[in-house]
Protein backbone atom coordinates (compact mmCIF):
# COMPACT_ATOMS: atom_id res chain seq x y z
CA UNK A 1 0.00 0.00 0.00
CA UNK A 2 1.28 3.35 -1.12
CA UNK A 3 2.18 5.96 1.63
CA UNK A 4 -0.15 9.30 1.92
CA UNK A 5 0.68 11.67 -0.36
CA UNK A 6 2.15 15.12 1.21
CA UNK A 7 3.66 17.90 -0.05
CA UNK A 8 7.18 17.19 0.32
CA UNK A 9 8.20 21.24 1.76
CA UNK A 10 5.53 24.17 2.61
CA UNK A 11 6.89 27.74 4.21
CA UNK A 12 5.59 30.18 5.55
CA UNK A 13 6.67 33.49 8.03
CA UNK A 14 6.27 34.11 10.96
CA UNK A 15 2.30 34.77 11.71
CA UNK A 16 1.37 33.43 8.22
CA UNK A 17 -1.14 30.29 8.16
CA UNK A 18 -0.32 27.99 6.19
CA UNK A 19 -2.11 24.04 4.78
CA UNK A 20 -0.32 20.80 4.60
CA UNK A 21 -2.45 18.27 2.76
CA UNK A 22 -2.65 14.64 2.68
CA UNK A 23 -4.23 12.40 0.00
CA UNK A 24 -5.20 9.33 0.23
CA UNK A 25 -8.14 6.96 -1.04
CA UNK A 26 -12.00 5.91 -0.30
CA UNK A 27 -10.07 2.71 1.07
CA UNK A 28 -8.67 5.26 4.67
CA UNK A 29 -8.67 8.72 4.43
CA UNK A 30 -11.91 8.81 2.49
CA UNK A 31 -13.15 6.04 4.93
CA UNK A 32 -13.28 6.79 8.19
CA UNK A 33 -12.40 9.81 10.69
CA UNK A 34 -9.29 8.45 11.66
CA UNK A 35 -6.93 10.87 10.99
CA UNK A 36 -4.06 11.73 12.84
CA UNK A 37 -0.93 14.40 12.22
CA UNK A 38 2.19 13.86 14.08
CA UNK A 39 4.98 17.04 14.49
CA UNK A 40 8.56 15.10 14.24
CA UNK A 41 11.41 17.20 15.09
CA UNK A 42 15.02 16.37 14.76
CA UNK A 43 16.15 14.08 17.62
CA UNK A 44 12.64 14.14 19.09
CA UNK A 45 9.61 11.92 19.66
CA UNK A 46 6.84 12.12 16.90
CA UNK A 47 4.29 14.22 18.92
CA UNK A 48 0.82 13.71 18.10
CA UNK A 49 -1.18 17.04 17.84
CA UNK A 50 -4.28 16.07 16.05
CA UNK A 51 -6.86 12.97 16.42
CA UNK A 52 -9.60 11.60 14.39
CA UNK A 53 -9.23 14.62 11.95
CA UNK A 54 -9.68 17.62 13.71
CA UNK A 55 -9.18 16.62 17.01
CA UNK A 56 -6.59 18.27 19.43
CA UNK A 57 -4.96 16.57 22.88
CA UNK A 58 -4.84 18.45 25.62
CA UNK A 59 -1.64 20.70 25.70
CA UNK A 60 -1.52 21.51 22.13
CA UNK A 61 -1.42 24.71 20.43
CA UNK A 62 -5.53 25.83 19.25
CA UNK A 63 -2.69 27.11 16.21
CA UNK A 64 -3.16 23.56 14.78
CA UNK A 65 -6.91 22.08 13.23
CA UNK A 66 -7.09 19.76 11.16
CA UNK A 67 -10.08 19.03 8.34
CA UNK A 68 -11.20 16.61 5.89
CA UNK A 69 -12.77 16.54 2.55
CA UNK A 70 -13.53 13.49 0.82
CA UNK A 71 -9.96 11.69 0.96
CA UNK A 72 -7.93 14.71 1.66
CA UNK A 73 -7.28 15.41 4.96
CA UNK A 74 -5.79 19.09 5.94
CA UNK A 75 -3.49 20.40 8.34
CA UNK A 76 -3.31 24.73 8.70
CA UNK A 77 -0.96 26.01 11.44
CA UNK A 78 -1.98 29.46 12.32
CA UNK A 79 -0.32 32.41 13.36
CA UNK A 80 3.04 30.23 12.35
CA UNK A 81 5.98 30.61 14.70
CA UNK A 82 9.84 29.38 14.45
CA UNK A 83 9.48 26.84 16.38
CA UNK A 84 6.62 25.20 14.27
CA UNK A 85 9.75 24.28 12.09
CA UNK A 86 9.43 20.45 11.68
CA UNK A 87 8.29 17.51 9.58
CA UNK A 88 4.54 17.22 9.98
CA UNK A 89 3.70 13.73 9.02
CA UNK A 90 -0.45 12.95 8.23
CA UNK A 91 -1.75 8.77 8.99
CA UNK A 92 -5.09 6.95 8.65
CA UNK A 93 -6.25 4.29 9.86
CA UNK A 94 -7.51 1.57 6.96
CA UNK A 95 -10.47 -0.40 5.76
CA UNK A 96 -7.96 -3.48 5.79
CA UNK A 97 -7.05 -2.88 10.10
CA UNK A 98 -3.53 -1.57 8.96
CA UNK A 99 -2.31 2.59 9.35
CA UNK A 100 -0.59 4.52 6.81
CA UNK A 101 1.53 7.50 7.06
CA UNK A 102 1.92 10.26 4.38
CA UNK A 103 5.36 11.06 3.32
CA UNK A 104 5.94 13.79 5.43
CA UNK A 105 6.24 17.54 4.95
CA UNK A 106 9.01 19.51 6.06
CA UNK A 107 7.88 23.24 7.18
CA UNK A 108 10.08 25.73 6.98
CA UNK A 109 9.62 29.22 8.78
CA UNK A 110 11.23 31.71 6.67
CA UNK B 1 2.21 9.09 33.79
CA UNK B 2 2.52 7.01 30.75
CA UNK B 3 6.23 6.10 29.67
CA UNK B 4 7.61 4.23 27.27
CA UNK B 5 11.23 3.60 27.61
CA UNK B 6 12.76 1.25 25.09
CA UNK B 7 16.43 -0.45 25.02
CA UNK B 8 19.44 1.06 23.13
CA UNK B 9 21.99 1.41 20.17
CA UNK B 10 22.68 -2.06 18.28
CA UNK B 11 25.14 -2.75 15.91
CA UNK B 12 24.88 -5.90 14.28
CA UNK B 13 26.09 -7.85 11.24
CA UNK B 14 24.42 -8.86 8.70
CA UNK B 15 22.56 -12.06 9.41
CA UNK B 16 22.51 -11.63 12.61
CA UNK B 17 19.39 -11.02 14.95
CA UNK B 18 18.29 -8.10 16.98
CA UNK B 19 15.52 -7.81 19.47
CA UNK B 20 14.41 -4.27 20.75
CA UNK B 21 12.36 -3.80 24.26
CA UNK B 22 9.91 -1.15 24.73
CA UNK B 23 9.23 -0.70 28.85
CA UNK B 24 5.57 0.40 29.22
CA UNK B 25 4.63 2.32 32.49
CA UNK B 26 1.64 4.29 34.26
CA UNK B 27 -1.31 3.03 32.41
CA UNK B 28 -2.75 -0.57 32.23
CA UNK B 29 -0.47 -2.30 29.66
CA UNK B 30 -2.64 -4.98 28.04
CA UNK B 31 -5.71 -2.86 27.33
CA UNK B 32 -3.83 -1.30 24.40
CA UNK B 33 -2.52 -1.86 21.10
CA UNK B 34 1.16 -1.36 20.82
CA UNK B 35 2.32 -0.47 17.45
CA UNK B 36 5.85 -0.51 15.64
CA UNK B 37 6.94 2.59 13.65
CA UNK B 38 10.42 2.52 11.61
CA UNK B 39 11.94 5.74 10.22
CA UNK B 40 15.27 4.43 7.78
CA UNK B 41 18.25 7.13 7.10
CA UNK B 42 16.37 10.17 5.67
CA UNK B 43 13.11 8.65 5.00
CA UNK B 44 9.56 8.81 6.79
CA UNK B 45 7.73 6.81 9.51
CA UNK B 46 7.02 3.93 8.18
CA UNK B 47 4.07 1.85 10.05
CA UNK B 48 5.11 -1.58 10.49
CA UNK B 49 2.17 -3.17 12.40
CA UNK B 50 0.94 -3.74 16.00
CA UNK B 51 0.48 -6.67 19.22
CA UNK B 52 -2.92 -6.18 19.61
CA UNK B 53 -4.83 -5.07 23.21
CA UNK B 54 -5.98 -8.10 25.48
CA UNK B 55 -5.10 -10.67 23.05
CA UNK B 56 -1.40 -10.09 21.86
CA UNK B 57 -2.28 -11.27 18.43
CA UNK B 58 0.01 -9.70 15.87
CA UNK B 59 -0.66 -8.08 12.99
CA UNK B 60 1.98 -7.38 9.94
CA UNK B 61 2.37 -4.61 7.38
CA UNK B 62 3.08 -6.14 4.05
CA UNK B 63 6.82 -5.88 4.03
CA UNK B 64 7.24 -6.67 7.62
CA UNK B 65 6.73 -10.44 7.58
CA UNK B 66 8.99 -13.55 7.86
CA UNK B 67 11.77 -11.83 9.86
CA UNK B 68 9.81 -9.41 11.78
CA UNK B 69 7.95 -10.74 15.14
CA UNK B 70 6.55 -8.83 17.56
CA UNK B 71 5.61 -10.38 21.22
CA UNK B 72 4.79 -8.76 24.59
CA UNK B 73 5.26 -10.04 28.03
CA UNK B 74 2.61 -8.95 29.90
CA UNK B 75 4.34 -9.74 33.44
CA UNK B 76 7.01 -6.53 33.19
CA UNK B 77 4.99 -4.68 30.70
CA UNK B 78 7.37 -5.24 27.66
CA UNK B 79 6.77 -5.16 24.64
CA UNK B 80 9.72 -6.72 22.17
CA UNK B 81 10.46 -6.48 18.30
CA UNK B 82 12.86 -9.29 17.27
CA UNK B 83 14.18 -8.92 13.78
CA UNK B 84 16.07 -12.27 12.20
CA UNK B 85 18.51 -12.20 9.31
CA UNK B 86 19.15 -8.38 9.57
CA UNK B 87 20.07 -6.41 6.63
CA UNK B 88 21.42 -3.34 5.89
CA UNK B 89 18.04 -2.04 4.60
CA UNK B 90 16.92 -2.68 8.56
CA UNK B 91 19.62 0.37 9.40
CA UNK B 92 16.56 2.48 11.16
CA UNK B 93 15.32 4.14 14.10
CA UNK B 94 12.48 1.75 15.53
CA UNK B 95 9.96 3.48 17.33
CA UNK B 96 7.36 1.73 19.83
CA UNK B 97 4.14 3.57 19.98
CA UNK B 98 0.58 3.59 22.44
CA UNK B 99 -3.09 2.83 20.24
CA UNK B 100 -4.95 5.08 21.73
CA UNK B 101 -7.84 4.38 19.11
CA UNK B 102 -7.37 3.53 15.72
CA UNK B 103 -4.21 4.88 14.58
CA UNK B 104 -4.00 7.69 17.39
CA UNK B 105 -0.86 7.28 19.00
CA UNK B 106 -0.61 9.15 21.89
CA UNK B 107 2.95 8.35 23.19
CA UNK B 108 6.26 6.72 21.94
CA UNK B 109 9.13 5.39 22.95
CA UNK B 110 12.33 7.12 22.66
CA UNK B 111 13.23 5.00 19.88
CA UNK B 112 15.97 2.48 19.23
CA UNK B 113 18.94 2.73 16.49
CA UNK B 114 19.32 -0.81 14.74
CA UNK B 115 22.62 -0.33 12.66
CA UNK B 116 23.46 -3.22 10.18
CA UNK B 117 26.72 -3.09 8.87
CA UNK B 118 29.46 -5.49 8.06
Amino acid sequence: QSALTQPASVSGSPGQSITISCTGSSSDVGYYNYVSWYRHSPDKVPKLIIYDVFNRPSGVSTRFSGSKSGNTASLTISGLQAEDEAEYYCSSYTTSDTVIFGGGTKLTVL
Amino acid sequence: QVQLVQSGSELKKPGASVKVSCKASGYTFTAYSMNWVRQAPGQGLEWMGYIKANTGNPRYAQGFTGRFVFSWDTSVTTAYLQISNVEAEDTAVYYCARDASYGDYDYWGQGSLVTVSS
